[in-house]
């Protein structure tokens, strides 16, 4: 029944590692988002994908890949994990991209780089 | 001047209280405005969406004032369940024809008290 589910809920891990967060959404949206909160609670977009077309990416490194496989998964690979990447990773979906105000998010990825 | 502000509190009120968050923004062309809240460790959800004749959801009102660039939000009759981060959001208006990125404030902390 979840809309929006993450998995993991928790991931600590070692500087230099790869891993990755994946998403689902079940409400038949057409938009799904990745944020990023960190340890001052700003929550920043990453990336947006629509249709499973990435149309926002905002200045992020390029350690960090989405990847949409279909319209309903939007999952995110880091590579070559650093201390700063450390934060609450949040996934979200909206109807569509001109409805970003109604989101719906996931219940985050807390990472945590030792 | 930041894009979107907000003072951080926290606010400590009694049970049955009326309180008032205010917000600034800096880009005079964005046009969606809304409030979420976060509870603590947990994802933002949509409270409201601030329209600019001003909207009433229950206890909650929101409000637009475009002239000088900022929302407000008032919660009357205060509940122990309103404790949380009230997060303001304002679309930064569009590049390449969309509605452009949604930008978070660092939010309010309010601690409603028995």
């Amino acid at each position: 029944d979840t809309a929006v589910s993450q998995t993991p809920k928790y991931l600590v891990t070692q500087m230099g590692n790869d891993k990755s967060i994946k998403c689902e959404q079940n409400l038949g949206h057409d938009t799904m988002y990745w944020y990023k909160q960190d340890s001052k609670k700003f929550l920043k977009i990453m990336f947006s994908y629509n249709n499973k077309e990435l149309i926002i990416n905002e200045t992020v490194p390029n350690r960090f890949s989405p990847k949409s496989p279909d319209k309903a998964h939007l999952n995110l690979h880091i590579n070559s994990l650093e201390l700063g990447d450390s934060a609450v990773y949040f996934c979200a979906s909206s109807p569509r991209t001109g409805d970003q105000g109604r989101l719906v998010f996931g219940p985050g990825t807390r990472l945590t780089v030792l | 001047r930041k894009e979107v502000e907000q003072d951080p509190g926290p606010f400590n009120v009694p049970e049955g209280a009326t309180v008032a968050f205010n917000c600034t923004y800096s880009n005079s062309a964005s046009q969606s405005f809304f409030w979420y809240r976060q509870d603590c460790r947990k994802e933002p959800k949509l409270l409201m969406s601030v329209y600019s004749s001003g909207n009433e959801d229950g206890r909650f009102t929101a409000q637009l004032n475009r002239a000088s660039q900022y929302i407000s939000l008032l919660i009357r009759d205060s509940k122990l369940s309103d404790s949380a981060t009230y997060l303001c959001v304002v679309n930064k208006q569009g590049y390449g024809g969309s509605q452009g990125n949604l930008i978070f404030g660092k939010g309010t902390k309010l601690s409603v008290k028995p």
